[in-house]
């Protein structure tokens, strides 16, 4: 069964206090690995997908690595305006998506 | 605008009375499923649908039904709720299964008394 572990279950930045979150995770044939950002009240907003190991994504202040076990949404220099929980889910050979509990970050001015 | 809608928002019901909880996307998708979100467990797949009239259980459905009669349209049904059934619940569409970018419903809560 494939498994998603997200660390740690929350985060309390300074603006401008970078950080990484981390997702570790088994699963049988990785098709993508994904993070979403899901922000109190609301559905899940899609961020990235990673396919291999060693592939990286950007996308403002946010960036995203994946290895063999394990990926790392980096946050440079955050902004109040990135607090919100995030989401890691991975998918697996039967194309299924399983989600980890999420790390909530807040990011205080 | 692209997007997937939920009703309703909020739902409070006691045991035993059966409740649907629609979804609805206009982005031709084929493929859509339900999740619900608890805390400390993440989003947990509940029911998902390939296409028109194709449904298959997803690692929680015991509880639910669920049924795709038009393209755009999978509801999600309650026949007789339980109060384990109190949970956060979101309905996602995607292009296909296995495309990447999933379009996630605003959520209906759910309280069974």
């Amino acid at each position: 069964e494939d498994q998603v572990t997200q660390s740690p279950e929350a985060l309390r930045l300074q603006e401008g206090e970078s950080s990484s979150l981390n997702c570790s995770y088994t699963v049988s044939g990785l098709r993508g690995l994904f993070w979403y950002r899901q922000d109190p009240g609301k559905g899940p907003e899609f961020l990235f997908t990673l396919y291999s190991a060693g592939e990286e994504k950007e996308k403002e202040r946010l960036k995203a690595t994946l290895t063999k076990k394990e990926s790392f949404l980096h946050i440079t220099a955050p902004k109040p305006e990135d607090s919100a929980t995030y989401l890691c889910a991975v998918q697996g050979s039967d194309y299924k998506l399983s989600f980890g509990a999420g790390t909530t970050v807040t990011v205080r001015a | 605008e692209a997007q997937v809608t939920q009703n309703p928002r909020y739902l409070i019901t006691v045991t035993g009375k059966k409740l649907t909880v629609t979804c609805s996307q206009n982005m031709n998708h084929e493929y859509m499923s339900w999740y619900r979100q608890d805390p400390g467990l993440g989003l947990r797949q509940i029911y998902y649908s390939m296409n028109v009239e194709a449904t298959d259980k997803g690692d929680v459905p015991e509880g639910y039904k669920v049924s795709r009669k038009e393209k755009r349209n999978f509801p999600l049904i309650l026949e007789s709720p339980s109060p384990n059934q109190t949970s956060l619940y979101f309905c996602a569409s995607s292009l296909y299964q296995g495309k990447e970018t999933q379009y996630f419903g605003p959520g209906t809560r759910l309280l069974v008394l």
